[in-house]
């Protein structure tokens, strides 16, 4: 089954820039997305389409990707962006999706 | 504005079945792909399942034979029957709806969940 690979855990000062990874295979075929998950709270999309962002989202969040590898960067990051970041594809059919295994980003 | 409100969990025994709702306000269900992601206490997001506008449906290998997906469009709620329920399948389970590009599609609204249980 396919499988996107992410970091367990990242960690920055507040005020840094924080980049989590995300690798897949399909990926250079396939948009990555990434969602933000605080505790106890429902996902919420950050980046769709690899790099565009949802109205509402600051601009410190952003996306980019390269062959099997997607990159979520949050520039400036604040201590309110501490949260768990997943981010999401699908396989090559197109119809079956799956996250990453979760990144745990702590800006303290 | 967009919502969704999931209903129908608790606590079952093993073997057991339930059903959960989505009842969603501010767009049509069966305009769009809509979906059912679960995550199990302190683990990830599992994708379960998906129906299409057009009535396609497609299961994670862990719930299919087990798990059915449908929905009311008189009623614009989302369903998921579950049965021969295991413990692993103990989490909290979001409806989200999706959204299609040319080759994929994402979920960009989401419910706040309902909580599943299985256990003796």
């Amino acid at each position: 089954s396919y499988e996107l690979t992410q970091p367990p855990s990242v960690s920055v000062s507040p005020g840094q820039t924080a980049r989590i990874t995300c690798s897949g295979d399909a990926l250079p075929k396939k948009y990555a997305y990434w969602y933000q998950q605080k505790s106890g709270q429902a996902p919420v999309l950050v980046i769709y389409e690899d790099s565009k962002r949802p109205s509402g989202i600051p601009e410190r969040f952003s996306g980019s990707s390269s062959g099997t590898m997607a990159t979520l960067t949050i520039s400036g990051a604040q201590v309110e962006d501490e949260a768990d970041y997943y981010c999401y594809s699908t396989d090559s059919s197109g119809n079956l999706p799956v996250f990453g295994g979760g990144t745990k980003l702590t800006v303290l | 504005e967009v919502q969704l409100v999931e209903t129908g969990g608790g606590l079952i025994q093993p073997g057991g079945s339930l059903r959960l709702s989505c009842a969603a306000s501010g767009f049509t269900v069966s305009s769009n792909y809509m979906s059912w992601v679960r995550q199990a206490p302190g683990k990830g997001l599992e994708w379960v399942s998906v129906i299409y506008s057009g009535g396609s449906t497609y299961y994670a290998d862990s719930v299919k034979g087990r798990f059915t997906i449908s929905r009311d469009n008189s009623k614009n709620t989302l369903y998921l029957q579950m049965n021969s329920l295991r413990a692993e399948d103990t989490a909290v389970y979001y409806c989200a709806r999706g959204r299609t590009t040319v080759t994929d599609y994402y979920m960009d609204v989401w419910g706040k969940g309902t909580t599943v249980t299985v256990s003796s």
